[in-house]
């Protein structure tokens, strides 16, 4: 069980912004945000995780709601070598659950 | 820093041989985590090791599956007595001891029983 929703798939027009929502309504304190990507039969790769506050790295933008309850990822110009399946998972720390829980993703496609 | 290192990255095995995948995490990771895929399917967590302790193997098979990760060396999922049902793509995952940081993973083994 994944805990989270995502939806099944996404469009994305290249050079414009890929916002894939995520729903963990269920989230605890003790849970961070992780989400990973998989480029057809790749190994997983780390994008980003936050805890509260909103994050930003070299390859996207992290935006958590206030209540916590879903997060955004943000591709702010995504190319065609981003169309992958997206995953958003709760992992815990301090006697949460600490292994990654993959669920269905979001696979997102980027169209020339 | 290399990353999470597989091997082999293909494995061809006969029913009822055996198969053992190796993962070597990255340098200063204690913790390592191992996902099956099956074709067309979404990973899903097989278990979870720090070194020489078994800490989570609740979506290991009872049967046929174990893995170890010893003090020295590779951590290794061995499966006996391979079945069709066993072709998959088998991913390893490593991280510090840090509560809060991420898992990197490896480019996977891909096994075929024929």
């Amino acid at each position: 069980d994944a805990k989270t929703t995502q939806p099944p798939s996404m469009d994305c027009a290249e050079g414009r912004a890929a916002n894939l929502p995520c729903n963990h309504s269920t989230i605890s304190g003790n849970e961070y945000v992780y989400w990973y990507r998989q480029i057809h039969s790749q190994g997983p790769q780390y994008i980003i995780h936050g805890l509260k506050n909103n994050e930003t790295n070299e390859m996207a933008s992290l935006i958590i709601t206030e209540d916590r309850k879903s997060s955004t990822l943000i591709l702010p110009h995504a190319t065609l070598r981003d169309t992958a399946v997206y995953y958003c998972m709760r992992k815990g720390i301090q006697g949460g659950s600490e292994k990654l829980v993959f669920g269905k993703g979001t696979k997102l496609t980027v169209n020339p | 820093n290399a990353g999470v290192m597989q091997n082999p990255r293909h494995l061809v095995r006969r029913r009822g041989q055996e198969a053992r995948l190796r993962c070597s995490p990255m340098k200063g990771h204690s913790h390592v985590y191992w996902y099956r895929q099956l074709p067309e399917e979404g990973l899903k967590f097989m278990v979870y090791l720090q070194k020489e302790n078994i800490i989570d193997e609740s979506g290991m098979p009872k049967e046929r599956f174990s893995a170890e990760f010893p003090k020295e060396g590779p951590s290794i999922l061995r499966i006996q007595q391979v079945v069709r049902g066993d072709s998959a793509a088998y991913f390893c995952a490593s991280s510090p001891p840090n509560e809060d940081t991420e898992a990197f993973f490896g480019q996977g083994t891909r096994l075929t029983v024929v």
